[in-house]
């Protein structure tokens, strides 16, 4: 029973040419996040949602831009790939609330993935 | 900007060796989370730990909280072949954001 589905697994662009990965989640979580994930490297945070909230990191690239039309989905747009952005790319969604007393159950569930390659 | 270092980088040990695997920082984190990611996986949620001095234990694995949340230790007992990956830990870092430690590659050899 796949939770957090990355399509596709596998990604080829060339080399300025737009593409977009897409993650979808059967859990209803309010909070969806995109990392991107150089080989041997920890997850960077590029943006996360609070439901249509958007907020993006400070050092994430204008290059990458996000979409997110409902609860279910959301978008990563790399509108001119560089060779510098071929990685993995992670989707998360969380339990989160934000209230105090949640701390405990804080939890990130990821996707498998979508490794981009650019040519 | 808060910061997750770990150590060691890389490991390998032979199988039925301990090992621990640190996670530090000079930022104070509200909870910390350790996951394990195997190559072409999402990373998998091993444990969290709330508390400052918290221990908590899950198998061979045994995972710590410093008093003053700002470290955490995972140690594991009897290494198996199957414990191989990428270790990674993860703090909450504000509302709903995780920062990610730098990793710790463990290779478990047979």
């Amino acid at each position: 029973d796949a939770m957090v589905i990355q399509n596709p697994r596998y990604q080829v662009t060339q080399f300025g040419k737009p593409v977009t990965l897409s993650c979808s989640q059967t859990l209803n979580h309010n909070v969806m996040y995109w990392y991107q994930q150089k080989s041997s490297q920890a997850p960077k945070l590029l943006f996360h949602y609070y439901d249509k909230d958007f907020n993006n990191e400070a050092d994430t690239p204008d290059n990458f831009q996000s979409r997110r039309p409902n609860t279910s989905f959301c978008f990563l747009d790399i509108r001119s790939p560089g060779l510098g952005d071929a990685a993995m790319y992670l989707c998360a969604t969380s339990t989160r609330t934000g209230g105090l007393t949640s701390a405990t159950n804080e939890k990130l569930f990821f996707g498998s993935g979508t490794q981009l390659s650019v040519l | 900007t808060q910061l997750l270092e770990q150590s060691p980088q890389f490991l390998s040990i032979q199988e039925g060796e301990n090992l621990t695997v640190y996670c530090n920082s000079s930022s104070v984190f509200s909870s910390l989370q350790w996951y394990r990611q195997e190559p072409g996986e999402g990373p998998v949620l091993l444990v969290t730990v709330v508390t400052g001095g918290e221990v908590k234990k899950l198998k061979r694995l045994t995972f710590q909280f410093g008093d003053a949340r700002k470290d955490s230790s995972l140690h594991i007992t009897a290494a198996q072949p199957g414990d191989t990956g990428l270790y990674l830990c993860a703090g909450a870092a504000g509302t709903y954001k995780y920062i990610f430690g730098t990793g710790t590659r463990l290779k478990v050899l047979a």
